[in-house]
């Protein structure tokens, strides 16, 4: 069966766009997750969905960043007013049941890079 | 509050050795999960075990194991007579079931294993 898709796979920024990260999770999977992973280290947490309902966006590093799943499926990252700081891969994960205790399944990433 | 150490930045191998790639957790949670997952050249992460704060049986699959020992709050991953496709970074991550939506990530170890 088909893993979690991201698209695009890469995208350069100029500094101040908007851009738009999509994340197509494993059909039936409740959760979905969004993380932020900088060149050398783990991935961090920026917002979790189940289903439509967005439950946590602690992670989020500014009100530039705007996440949604309005249908409990497909997912949305927005970065508003790009920024160099915002270089990085957004991986995004899904998992069967609620919660973070439960196997996560990760996209191959968006690599974006901010000039 | 949840922290994930990996104090192995890299390590280098040749191949058919055994090696082990440490993992110290802390969590004031007593339910929480642990998770190893791979991150291969490619990027996408790999998931390769979770394991509950219940059930300290050490688990083998294949030519890995794993060492979890609450006394001392570590999670060790052993992979045994190594292998050139073994090459990449893990990470191992700790999510509490009190502890929110987020799952927090170790800073990964890379691992090189040359022929």
């Amino acid at each position: 069966g088909a893993g979690v898709s991201q698209s695009p796979r890469y995208k350069v920024a100029k500094r101040g766009q908007d851009v738009a990260l999509r994340c197509d999770p494993i059909s039936g999977h409740v959760s979905l997750f969004w993380y932020q992973q900088a060149l050398g280290q783990g991935p961090e947490f920026l917002t979790y969905f189940q289903n439509e309902a967005q439950l946590d966006k602690s992670g989020l590093p500014s009100d530039r960043f705007f996440a949604e799943r309005p249908e409990g499926s497909v997912s949305t990252l927005k970065i508003q007013r790009t920024q160099q700081e915002d270089s990085a891969v957004y991986l995004c994960a899904s998992s069967l049941g609620g919660g973070p205790t439960d196997t996560q399944y990760f996209g191959p990433g968006t690599r974006l890079t901010v000039l | 509050a949840q922290k994930v150490t990996q104090a192995q930045t890299e390590i280098s191998v040749v191949e058919k050795e055994d090696v082990t790639l440490d993992c110290v957790y802390e969590t004031r949670d007593t339910t929480y999960y642990l998770f190893w997952y791979k991150q291969p050249p490619s990027g996408e992460l790999v998931f390769l075990i979770r394991r509950n704060s219940f059930d300290e049986q050490n688990e083998i699959s294949g030519r890995y194991s794993w060492n979890f020992q609450k006394s001392t709050s570590s999670f060790n991953f052993t992979i045994t007579a190594s292998q050139v496709v073994d090459s990449a970074v893990y990470f191992c991550a700790l999510s509490e079931v009190r502890g929110g939506f987020k799952t927090i990530f170790g800073a990964g170890t890379r691992l090189f294993v040359k022929a």
